[in-house]
């Protein structure tokens, strides 16, 4: 049962500097969205993406690009590193949507990538 | 714009007893949903319980239940019979429409809970 596997699980990075953060998910799931969480705070949604093919902007999108690579896999890249983007990285996976009949289904989250950026 | 609101940031529990988390919401859909999360400190998120707006009942899930007053436009979570492993963060979040018939969810900031033996 492996879900949503997000890798890798801890980074640093120095200013400046690139990564892209790797998502793939199992459960056949048409949506699947990056949040960052900071301290003290509930996580932000970064970008999301409703379907293969396809991605929109969330709260926070500076700094980062997305890349739904097919169904199963979503990407996330810091093109230049910046000490504020240092969080916790969580990605997530749904069937839902916003259908009545699909409404309660929940997003399932990976175990999240702590990156720090010095 | 829809919101989010615990405004409980740490909360003590004793052991077996019940515990009632706050979550106030701000929303002009006449449709919507709402979820709670718990996030142990080895970090992952779990999902505890939906409560859609346009359900009769309550939610429940073993000792997990939602207070739900749609008027006063909150959904509180309600933990009975609390146990050593339920100390966590609990964060409420809101389902808001996307495209192409997704959803996103808007999170509140959390509520740290420590239960005591």
């Amino acid at each position: 049962n492996a879900g949503v596997t997000q890798t890798p699980k801890f980074q640093v990075l120095k200013t400046g500097q690139s990564m892209t953060l790797q998502c793939a998910q199992d459960m056949n799931h048409n949506s699947m969205y990056w949040y960052r969480q900071d301290p003290g705070m509930g996580l932000r949604l970064i970008y999301y993406s409703a379907s293969e093919g396809t991605t929109d902007k969330g709260e926070v999108p500076n700094g980062y690009n997305v890349s739904r690579l097919n169904k199963r896999e979503f990407s996330l890249r810091l093109e230049s590193a910046a000490p504020s983007q240092t969080s916790v990285y969580f990605c997530a996976s749904t069937s839902g949507s916003g259908r009545d009949r699909d409404s309660n289904q929940p997003q399932h989250f990976g175990d999240g990538t702590r990156l720090s950026i010095l | 714009a829809q919101k989010i609101t615990q405004t409980q940031p740490g909360m003590f529990v004793q052991e077996k007893e019940a515990v009632t988390l706050d979550c106030t919401y701000d929303t002009s859909d006449q449709s919507y949903g709402l979820f709670w999360y718990k996030q142990p400190s080895s970090g992952e998120m779990i999902f505890l319980i939906y409560q859609g707006s346009y359900d009769e009942q309550n939610a429940t899930e073993g000792r997990y239940s939602l207070n739900f007053q749609k008027a006063r436009k909150s959904a509180n979570l309600v933990i009975s019979a609390s146990q050593l492993g339920d100390s966590a963060m609990y964060f409420c979040a809101m389902r808001e429409a996307a495209m192409d018939s997704s959803y996103k969810l808007i999170f509140g900031s959390g509520t740290r809970l420590l239960v005591r033996p």
